[in-house]
């Protein structure tokens, strides 16, 4: 299946703790994003990268660093997670003619710090 | 900072009933996109409009973007169950980042049998 796939589909995890989150596309797109969708339902943007390169970065803690190993995969790592980060994170992508074609999205990877 | 404002935030209606969503903003918009997304799920494309004025329909769905591209509005004719999800608008800048989506703060939909 085409598809944007992310994983894990669940992480609980202790304060303090460091922790990644994978994200895969096999639809060819050469942008990737991260978003993040708060308990209010609200969709914030995190990073971007087009083919590797990073061209958004919102005000984020410089705890979260994103890594793209390839134009195909978007990883986030979060150092010291804090209870503020629980929230539902999203991977994206969109072909190189930009967001107006649409994002496709992963089906998410919801973040409990307890 | 481009914000877009989605009213109403929720909405319960009967099936058979029309709504309409709506989709604001003082900014202009290159490209104004709808999705949905139901629970556990990432939000899934149902239509992107770029020019002012346009109307595109999907169905049950119409949707339309502004002359202005400042707003947009999605109509559902005869709501089914099936359509219960929440609905989120979202913009690419215009003259700004076009990788950048803004996303309203979406209308929570419920269609009850």
């Amino acid at each position: 299946d085409t598809a944007v796939s992310q994983t894990p589909k669940y992480l609980v995890t202790q304060m303090g703790n460091d922790k990644s989150i994978k994200c895969e596309q096999n639809l060819g797109h050469d942008t990737m994003y991260w978003y993040k969708q708060d308990s209010k339902k609200f969709l914030k943007i995190m990073f971007s990268y087009n083919n590797k390169e990073l061209i958004i970065n919102e005000t984020v803690p410089n705890r979260f660093s994103p890594k793209s190993p390839d134009k195909a995969h978007l990883n986030l790592h979060i150092n010291s997670l804090e209870l503020g980060d629980s929230a539902v994170y999203f991977c994206a992508s969109s072909p190189n003619s930009g967001p107006r074609r649409g994002y496709t999205f992963g089906s998410g990877t919801r973040l409990t710090v307890v | 900072t481009q914000l877009l404002e989605q009213s109403p935030q929720f909405l319960s209606i009967q099936e058979g009933e029309n709504l309409t969503v709506y989709c604001n903003s003082s900014s202009v918009f290159s490209s104004l996109q709808w999705y949905r997304q139901e629970p556990g799920e990432g939000p899934v494309l149902l239509v992107t409009v770029v020019t002012g004025g346009e109307v595109k329909k999907l169905k049950r769905l119409t949707f339309q973007f502004g002359d202005a591209r400042k707003d947009s509005s999605l109509h559902i004719t005869a709501a089914q169950p099936g359509d219960t999800g929440l609905y989120l608008c979202a913009g690419t800048g215009s003259g700004g980042s076009n990788y950048k989506l803004t996303f309203g703060k979406g209308t929570l939909l419920t269609v009850n049998p």
